[in-house]
């Protein structure tokens, strides 16, 4: 298996755009998890979904953020409109467990740049 | 007061040396993760545990639910395990520490 795939790696864009990251779970994986990590705050979870159901999106920092799951294979997070202090490298995991928290396997995340 | 708090937040060692990194947490939780972040930035998940402790290879984990303390022991340190070490509380939400960077020097 590839493990986690998350695209882009990289993205810069301006203030004001929409941005719209995505990410493909280790097939057979029930559960999927999307963190932020900024040098300030550190690791965040944003929302985690179990079976593409979103389960608790208390994460999420406001209205600007959303995040799907339409299938089983794929995952996205958009921001719209962007601001520069969503500036941070964002994860996407995945687990297969009854809590989904035991052993979660990340993706290599998407540094995001927001002029 | 930070709700989960690690300590050191930065450590040195020389190869060989025997490791303990510290996660005192002040929220009731159902478990406590350790995460293993590399220098490139990669993550893997390293322990899920809830009580008493967890071995892989030379990583051991143990909580102590009464006194809201964890610990990852590093045995015989290695320079491929510089890394920055995170734990994270489950409980009502996921709260993580800040970190400990690691740096084992040849």
């Amino acid at each position: 298996d590839a493990g986690v795939i998350q695209s882009p790696r990289h993205e810069v864009t301006e203030m004001g755009q929409e941005v719209t990251l995505r990410c493909k779970p280790i097939s057979g994986h029930d559960y999927l998890f999307w963190y932020r990590q900024t040098m300030m705050r550190g690791l965040e979870l944003l929302i985690y979904f179990n079976n593409n159901v979103p389960i608790d999106d208390s994460g999420m920092p406001e209205d600007r953020f959303s995040a799907k799951m339409p299938n089983a294979s794929f995952s996205t997070l958009k921001i719209q409109p962007s601001e520069p202090r969503d500036s941070a490298v964002y994860f996407c995991a995945s687990s297969l467990s009854p809590t989904g928290y035991n052993e979660q396997f990340f993706g290599p995340g998407t540094r995001l740049t927001v002029l | 007061k930070n709700e989960v708090e690690q300590s050191p937040q930065n450590l040195t060692a020389q190869e060989g040396e025997f490791i303990t990194i510290n996660c005192s947490y002040s929220v009731g939780i159902s478990a406590l993760h350790w995460l293993q972040q590399h220098p490139g930035g990669g993550i893997v998940s390293l322990f899920m545990l809830s009580s008493g402790k967890k071995k892989h290879g030379r990583l051991i984990a143990t909580i102590n639910i009464q006194e809201k303390h964890s610990s990852l022991h590093i045995t015989a340190s290695h320079p491929r395990d510089s890394a920055v070490y995170i734990c994270a509380a489950l409980g009502d939400k996921l709260i993580f520490g800040t970190g400990t960077r690691l740096q084992v020097f040849p």
